[in-house]
């Protein structure tokens, strides 16, 4: 089915640990961005993309890596992950950002012990 | 640099009843807005947007927003509510000129809409 597909959906890590969400989009849309939802800071831009090997960094960009080597994926990792990385992380995919609609994951949600 | 507050993080109404959820914005550029919603377990789907034009802009579900540049507001209004709008909505910004914010959204903290019967 076309869409846009985040794996794992639900990731319980300990800190220190390095951690993988995936991010995969079958439109060939040019951009892709991660977010973080926290409760009482909205969403919150961690990277985006503009396209393949095109990356830089949003607003909360430390602690996580980023790389896009096909248009289709966009994975993010946690390098060595905090208690303050526990959060859901939605991934989206758009082909142009100025029109503003942003296609939407289902999001992962990852604990940090 | 650009910023969305949303005035309201909790707003219970009544079935049939109508609900505005209010959206302010700041930008030191022209913007585009937009409002999100999200079901619960859910990512977030487009409920409306302004580009240009009319200032008052419809949106899937009844809902609709209108545009005011002199109070930098982008208020989301429907004027029956049902069980099933119950939701967290979200107003987003992104700047429509060059620069480094073209194409981020940014984000307002979300406002959860509670439907009762």
């Amino acid at each position: 089915d076309a869409g846009i597909t985040q794996s794992p959906r639900y990731k319980i890590t300990e800190t220190g640990r390095q951690v993988t969400l995936m991010c995969h989009q079958t439109w060939s849309h040019s951009y892709m961005f991660w977010y973080r939802q926290d409760l009482g800071h909205g969403l919150r831009l961690i990277y985006y993309s503009a396209a393949a090997d095109i990356t830089d960094k949003g607003e909360v960009p430390d602690g996580y890596v980023v790389s896009r080597s096909k248009t289709e994926n966009f994975p993010l990792t946690l390098e060595s992950a905090t208690r303050s990385q526990t959060s859901v992380y939605f991934c989206a995919s758009c082909q142009s950002p100025a029109t503003g609609e942003l296609f939407f994951g289902e999001g992962s949600r990852l604990t940090v012990l | 640099a650009q910023s969305v507050t949303q005035l309201d993080s909790q707003v219970p109404v009544f079935e049939e009843a109508p609900v505005e959820l209010r959206c302010n914005y700041s930008s030191s550029v022209s913007v585009y807005l937009f409002w999100y919603v999200q079901y619960p377990n859910q990512g977030l789907q487009l409920l409306l947007k302004y580009l240009s034009g009319s200032t008052l802009v419809k949106g899937i579900n009844g809902f609709e927003a209108e545009f005011n540049k002199s109070q930098t507001s982008f208020h989301l209004r429907k004027p029956s509510v049902h069980i099933s709008d119950t939701a967290e909505y979200f107003c987003a910004v992104s700047s429509s000129a060059g620069g480094t914010s073209y194409g981020k959204l940014t984000f307002g903290q979300g406002t959860i809409l509670t439907v009762h019967p």
